[in-house]
């Protein structure tokens, strides 16, 4: 089976704007996971879906957002860009409704300058 | 916070030693897992240990988990230059609606020199 695949690889936005990257789970994987990764804050859990719900939010501002489609694709959007969101954003996705086990794509490595 | 903590934050060995990272984690888990990311890149599934194990192998890893003492250990035999990574720890939280949550720890950075 293909990966987790996360686009795109490298974004560069300028303050206040807004960026919205995609990640396709493995096939058949239906929950799907949002981290922001930064040297500061390490890995740290933004949002979950399982069949287009978000079950799970993190602590992250309402700038954050997420959702997920029908065929589990998800997005994750920030709007009004800061500086402090730099960072590598990773998805994972995950088997079942009951399964631990996430599975990581290479994540969006977002630049704001 | 679940958050768990690696220790040593740095590890450096020569190839063909083993290699030992530990984790601590503060609340009552279902799992815990190890992660390798190599130099920012995606995160690379280890192994997943239960609550219920105290023990598990894959290959050249040995993972141990002590549910009293709230800690794992992550031993790496025969190392090799390849194996030079971050490896994280990653557990889940006993209770509540946490499906699709895991807590990282700020992971041990293994340096294996040829």
């Amino acid at each position: 089976k293909a990966g987790v695949t996360q686009t795109p690889r490298y974004l560069i936005k300028t303050r206040g704007q807004q960026v919205t990257l995609s990640c396709s789970p493995i096939s058949g994987h239906r929950s799907v996971s949002w981290y922001q990764q930064t040297p500061g804050q390490g890995l740290q859990f933004l949002f979950e879906y399982f069949s287009e719900t978000q079950r799970n939010k993190g602590n992250f501002p309402g700038r954050f957002s997420g959702r997920q489609f029908s065929n589990s694709r998800s997005e994750m959007n920030v709007s009004t860009l800061e500086l402090g969101d730099s960072a590598l954003y990773l998805c994972a996705s995950s088997p079942s409704d009951s399964s631990y086990e996430q599975y990581f794509g290479p994540g969006t490595r977002l630049t704001v300058t | 916070s679940q958050q768990g903590e690696e220790d040593p934050q740095a590890l450096s060995i020569q190839e063909g030693e083993n290699a030992t990272m530990n984790c601590s984690y503060k609340t009552s888990i279902n799992n815990l897992q190890w992660y390798r990311q190599n130099s920012g890149r995606g995160l690379v599934h280890l192994i997943l240990i239960r609550s219920n194990e105290r023990e598990k192998h894959s290959g050249r890893l040995r993972v141990t988990l002590d549910t009293s003492k709230k800690s794992s250990s992550l031993l790496i035999t025969a190392s090799r230059a390849a194996d030079t990574a971050s490896y994280f720890c990653a557990t889940d939280e006993m209770g509540g609606s946490t499906l699709g949550r895991l807590y990282f720890g700020r992971g041990t950075q293994l340096t294996v020199w040829p």
